[in-house]
């Protein structure tokens, strides 16, 4: 079975700087998709980005990017210039094989401090 | 993205009784899930919701406790059935493939 775990379960960033949440993930399958989901308050799960586990390069998307390392199983997300909007709860989440179903970890509280 | 909403948003119930959660989305969808988030908690799917077939559901969890509709590629119900405290939670439900885009949520509160 497919586990995720995040080992951080609160973690705290000055505005303006940048800050990484990790993410490792087990699985025996080859062909896979990761994903950081985000949410806020208002309970809206908002999808961050997003890695194909058969692509190399680290998935960008404006000030989030990904640190993907396939074989130690690792996918972590930096946030850069963080923002007081950027405080929320952020899942890591795994989905492989055909059925599509996404299993999330624990969850990182982040808090953008002003 | 698929537009997703759900109804009710919230709602407060009592012991014993069962509660319809709508989910409709803005275009047609092969895969649909249900998903519970208990307080504190992260999620856990529990069910896939197959149109014109029974509900997949994962380890866990029941038809008898949470039936499942799909009439078609646009809408899905989850019940909630015979409610105990320890069903509060928000149920969200999913849409996608490859990537899988979230409702809104409906909070439960079971007193």
């Amino acid at each position: 079975a497919q586990t995720v775990t995040q080992s951080q379960p609160e973690m705290s960033v000055q505005e303006a700087e940048t800050v990484t949440l990790s993410c490792t993930y087990d699985t025996s399958e080859s062909d896979y998709y990761l994903f950081w989901y985000k949410q806020p308050p208002s309970r809206q799960m908002i999808l961050v980005i997003r890695q194909e586990a058969y692509k190399q390069q680290n998935a960008t998307e404006n000030r989030f990017s990904v640190n993907f390392q396939k074989a130690a199983k690792s996918f972590s997300l930096k946030i850069s210039d963080s923002q007081l909007g950027d405080a929320a709860m952020y899942f890591c989440a795994y989905s492989g094989g055909s059925n599509y179903k996404l299993t999330f970890g624990k969850g990182t509280l982040l808090t953008v401090n002003p | 993205s698929a537009v997703i909403s759900q109804k009710p948003s919230r709602d407060i119930c009592q012991r014993g009784t069962s509660l319809t959660i709508q989910c409709q989305v803005d275009s047609q969808v092969t895969m649909m899930f249900w998903y519970r988030q208990q307080p504190g908690q992260s999620l856990t799917l529990i069910a896939t919701a197959n149109q014109g077939s029974e509900a997949t559901y994962e380890s866990g969890f029941v038809i008898d406790k949470f039936p499942i509709s799909r009439p078609n590629l646009t809408f899905s119900t989850l019940t909630v059935s015979n409610m105990s405290p320890e069903d509060s939670s928000i149920y969200l439900c999913s849409v996608g493939r490859d990537l899988l885009f979230f409702g809104p949520g409906t909070r439960l509160t079971v007193l």
